[in-house]
């Protein structure tokens, strides 16, 4: 079974760049049948897509967040990464990697069907 | 791109049905057959119950169901258990620019 794993500094100063990877295990985040993806939740809040790549390298970024955000991969170690930019408390939040199944016909991806644990990312001075 | 709506919390007893409500539009509930669901307990990551409006993964139970109407879609849980109780988030894509809005998140009680 899939396994999906954060890390990554819990404390962040204000303006600087938060950075998280997610270790997938139980199965390769080359195969191609799925887009690997970032979540977040603020303490008491819902839920927010961040991003998703797919192994060749391929992005999606959530518009709000787009000027900050990068994701990428790392086939070798079956990681993928988050960095997000000039950061401040509001991007204070549990932050989730997920996986997404991809659909054959039309090349996209609907859900989320495994998530990690989650990591809290405190913005902070 | 603003959030799927949902009610703040439900309540129901042992063995009741409780129906959630995701309200979006057109743009993303309404325009594709593409909402999920989700089943958060505290502190743990979101467990996903429902995708494709109304189908189940393997080893979800059947007394949890999703159907859509218009610009709506819905979770039912059918004989309500204690362990029901958590938090719920719908899902839908939105299209190529946006992908994905989430719901603002339902409390399920078990009374």
């Amino acid at each position: 079974q899939v396994q999906l794993q954060e890390s990554g500094p819990g404390l962040v100063k204000p303006s600087q760049t938060l950075s998280l990877t997610c270790t997938v295990s139980g199965g390769s985040i080359s195969s191609g049948s799925y887009y690997w993806s970032w979540i977040r939740q603020p303490a008491g809040k819902g839920l927010e897509w961040i991003g998703r790549i797919y192994t060749s390298g391929s992005t999606n970024y959530n518009p709000s967040l787009k000027s900050r955000v990068t994701i990428s991969v790392d086939t070798s170690k079956n990681q993928f990464s988050l960095k997000l930019s000039s950061v401040t408390a509001a991007d204070t939040a549990v932050y989730y990697c997920a996986r997404v199944p991809r659909r054959t016909y039309d090349s996209s991806g609907y859900y989320f069907d495994y998530w990690g644990q989650g990591t809290l990312v405190t913005v902070s001075s | 791109q603003s959030a799927l709506t949902q009610p703040r919390s439900v309540s129901g007893s042992p063995g009741q049905s409780v129906t959630i409500s995701c309200t979006g539009t057109s743009s993303d509930v309404g325009g594709y057959n593409y909402v999920s669901w989700y089943q958060q307990h505290p502190g743990k990551a979101p467990k996903l119950m429902i995708y494709d409006v109304s189908k189940r993964p393997s080893g979800v139970p059947d007394r949890f169901s999703g159907s859509k109407s218009g610009n709506t879609a819905s979770l039912t849980i059918s004989g309500l258990q204690a362990e029901d109780e958590a938090d719920y988030y719908c899902c839908s894509y939105a299209g190529s620019y946006i992908l994905y809005v989430f719901g603002t998140g339902t409390k399920v009680t078990v009374l």
